[in-house]
């Protein structure tokens, strides 16, 4: 069984950039969530993609987009970078249910994304 | 609101003593509560759920945790800690009805050999 994974493991950018991060869930999970943690916090969640499409979203402005592909893979994108999005980014995976199941999320080992 | 709150920042113990990394939430309707930790530069790892039933969990590396509605309430224990176990720890919530794990702040553990 192949745990979840993420690309790049870390990145440098500058204000007003855009980043892709990318995320393979788990052999058999349905379900990608992304987070962001910020240094010294507990993560945050950004949103969900189930079956390709956007399934909860958190208290994040609209620059950060995400997709997930067929074979469940997912990525995250953010535009015009800003200082504070220096973080870490992590994905999950997991398999819901119809009616959204006990689902316990899975974590990759984060891109930690630094914004100059 | 959801919210889950971590008191202590930083938790010391020594080898081979019980261990209780605090926990409590606030969340409408019967939550699901989950511990995870944090290595250094690594992601989360699960250690254990709480969905229903016996409001004792076992979880994985020896871990288990309590579940107390009444205190809203899900402390993370050890019988005997370990130096291994030394990490930053966290506990959240999944609302029902809600996708989302909403995070504590994290505790630090640091067991002294």
């Amino acid at each position: 069984e192949t745990g979840v994974t993420q690309s790049p493991t870390h990145l440098i950018k500058t204000r007003g950039q855009q980043v892709t991060l990318r995320c393979s869930s788990q052999s058999g999970h349905n379900t990608v969530s992304w987070y962001q943690q910020a240094l010294g916090q507990g993560p945050q969640f950004i949103f969900q993609y189930y079956r390709e499409e956007e399934n909860g979203r958190g208290n994040f402005p609209p620059r950060f987009s995400g997709l997930q592909f067929p074979n469940y893979s997912s990525e995250l994108n953010v535009n015009a970078l800003e200082l504070d999005d220096s973080a870490l980014y992590l994905c999950a995976s997991s398999l819901a249910g119809l009616a959204g199941g006990t689902d316990t999320q899975y974590f990759g080992p984060g891109t930690r994304l630094t914004v100059l | 609101a959801q919210s889950v709150a971590q008191p202590e920042d930083q938790v010391n113990v020594a080898e081979g003593n019980p261990l209780t990394v605090k926990c409590t939430y606030s969340v409408s309707g019967n939550p699901y509560l989950f511990w995870y930790v944090q290595y250094p530069n690594r992601g989360l790892q699960f250690l254990l759920k709480y969905i229903t039933g016996d409001n004792l969990v076992k979880g994985s590396y020896g871990f288990e945790a309590e579940f107390n509605k009444s205190q809203t309430s899900f402390h993370l224990k050890k019988p005997s800690a370990l130096v291994s176990d030394s990490a930053l720890y966290f506990c959240a919530v999944r609302p029902l009805g809600f996708q989302k794990l909403v995070f504590g702040t994290g505790t630090r553990l640091l067991v002294s050999p």
